[in-house]
């Protein structure tokens, strides 16, 4: 167990629609990071929050959003969803805000775009 | 940004073969982690290891900075050990660079 931990599982929908995916970072971390998994485009940086703000964007879509929370949890919003979104999220967290320090990853949830 | 060469993408072993994993870098890092997919999506943390050598259990990992590469050995391989394997680097950025990994099967 990384001590990440991301809700739902599993989320099944439909294109056009909207979901939140959620996630707790290890206790003490204070960046949280976000990554999809495609089959196309394999694992990928979206967006990493430290301490409640944004610090660093990497091929993140307009139609996705994330925050991060003062109790540090960090949600990520998917919004007008294509099938192409279907993916694994990944939650990282890690105690710094720069890249020099472990990552620990979450579970995922897997998206499936109906 | 970095890019990351993993080799051999896919690899077949008997149980109980050893096996050494590459990844090559194309720049300076300041973060290389090793990491196991299992057949259910999870990311296992194997090392983190930017730089010298580690060893836990079955499975070492090398990384010679200076010639920008990292190898990750495994032995007497298991059944259980199938799966991908990722390796991720960063350099003083934020993010973690993902190579395609290596896909490892270990037939009984």
């Amino acid at each position: 167990d990384s001590g990440v931990t991301q809700t739902p599982k599993h989320l099944i929908t439909a294109t056009g629609q909207r979901v939140t995916l959620r996630c707790s970072p290890r206790s003490g971390d204070l960046s949280v990071y976000w990554y999809q998994q495609s089959l196309d485009q394999g694992l990928q940086f979206l967006i990493q929050y430290y301490n409640g703000e944004e610090r660093a964007k990497g091929n993140i879509l307009e139609r996705f959003s994330a925050q991060q929370f003062p109790d540090l949890h960090s949600e990520l919003n998917l919004s007008s969803l294509e099938l192409g979104d279907s993916a694994l999220y990944f939650c990282a967290s890690s105690v710094g805000e720069t890249g020099g320090g472990i990552q620990y990853f979450g579970a995922g949830t897997r998206l499936s775009v109906l | 940004g970095i890019q990351v060469e993993q080799s051999p993408p896919d690899l077949i072993l008997q149980e109980g073969a050893n096996s050494t994993l590459r990844c090559n870098f194309s720049d300076s890092v300041n973060n290389l982690q090793w990491f196991h997919q299992n057949p259910w999506g999870q990311l296992i943390n194997l090392f983190y290891i930017p730089s010298g050598t580690k060893q836990n259990g079955r499975l070492s990992a090398t990384t010679v900075a200076t010639e920008r590469y990292s190898l990750l050995y495994i032995s007497s391989s298991q059944t259980t050990d199938s799966g991908v394997y990722f390796c991720a680097v960063s350099n003083s950025g934020y993010a973690l660079n993902f190579g395609k990994g290596t896909s490892l099967l270990v037939t009984p």
